[in-house]
C-alpha cells in the first residue's frame, strides 16, 4: 500500500521569507511523487514530480522539492514567499506505474503567507 | 500544458434530479480519468477510476448506480449523479492521465453541486 502524510495543517510564513511545506511517503518499491497546489473552489494546479534523476526537482512559480530517500520525504520549498502562494498543497505519490491508477494525496497543507 | 475542462462548475437543483458533469481533456489522450469529491477544508476522495473503453472500478462505499460514469472515449468522462439529495451536495473534481509512467493527474477546475 502507498500513503502520504503531511503532519502540518497549516504553515504561516512572511513575504520574503523562505518557505518549506513537508511531505513523507511510504510505498513499497520506487516512487514517483508530486506536488500540487488548490486555490480556492478551483481544481488541483500540478507544480512539480519527482520521477528519476535529481534529487532537486524545479517546478511552476519558483517552487521546488527535494526527494530524500532515506528520510522518505519530498518536502516542497521556495526561497522567498509571495503573498499570491497563499493556498492549499497537496503532495501526492505512486509506485512506479503505467498510468493507469489513482495518485496518492496527503491530506493537504494550508499555507498562509502574510504581507 | 495539459488542460483538463469540467463542466458545469456550479450546479443548483432540486432533491431528486439527476445531474451529469462532463470532463474532457482537452491536448491530450486521457487513458485514465478519476473522479474525486472534495468536502471542506478536506483532502480529495477518490471515487471511481474509468479507463477508456471499460466499466469503472468504484472505491469502497461508493454506490456506483448512485455515481453513473462513463468514459466513451479518450477525450471525455462523465459523472452522472442520479437522483441527487441534499447530502449529495459537494465538490466534485475530475482529473485526468495520459498513458505512461511517470505522467502526472491534470485536474478540472471542479463542479459545486448544491442540492436543495
Amino acid at each position: 500500500a502507498q500513503s502520504v502524510a503531511q503532519p502540518e495543517d497549516q504553515v504561516n510564513v512572511a513575504e520574503g521569507n523562505p518557505l518549506t511545506v513537508k511531505c513523507t511517503y511510504s510505498v513499497s518499491g520506487n516512487p514517483y511523487l508530486f506536488w500540487y497546489v488548490q486555490y480556492p473552489n478551483r481544481g488541483l494546479q500540478f507544480l512539480l514530480k519527482y520521477i528519476t534523476g535529481d534529487n532537486l526537482v524545479k517546478g511552476s512559480y519558483g517552487f521546488e522539492a527535494e526527494f530524500n530517500k532515506s528520510q522518505t520525504s519530498f518536502h516542497l520549498k521556495k526561497p522567498s514567499a509571495l503573498v499570491s502562494d497563499s493556498a492549499l498543497y497537496f503532495c501526492a505519490v505512486i509506485e512506479m506505474d503505467t498510468g493507469r491508477r489513482a495518485l496518492t494525496f496527503g491530506s493537504g497543507t494550508r499555507l498562509q503567507v502574510q504581507p | 500544458g495539459a488542460v483538463v475542462s469540467q463542466h458545469p462548475s456550479r450546479v443548483i437543483c432540486k432533491s431528486g434530479t439527476s445531474v451529469k458533469i462532463e470532463c474532457r481533456s482537452l491536448d491530450f489522450q486521457a487513458t485514465t480519468m478519476f473522479w474525486y469529491r472534495q468536502f471542506p477544508k478536506k483532502s480529495l476522495m477518490l471515487m471511481a477510476t474509468s479507463n477508456e473503453g471499460s466499466k469503472a472500478t468504484y472505491e469502497q462505499g461508493v454506490e456506483k448506480d448512485k455515481f453513473l460514469i462513463n468514459h466513451a472515449s479518450l477525450t471525455l468522462s462523465t459523472l452522472t449523479v442520479t437522483s441527487a439529495h441534499p447530502e449529495d451536495s459537494s465538490f466534485y473534481i475530475c482529473s485526468a492521465r495520459a498513458s505512461g509512467a511517470g505522467q502526472p493527474q491534470h485536474f478540472g477546475d471542479g463542479t459545486r453541486l448544491s442540492i436543495l
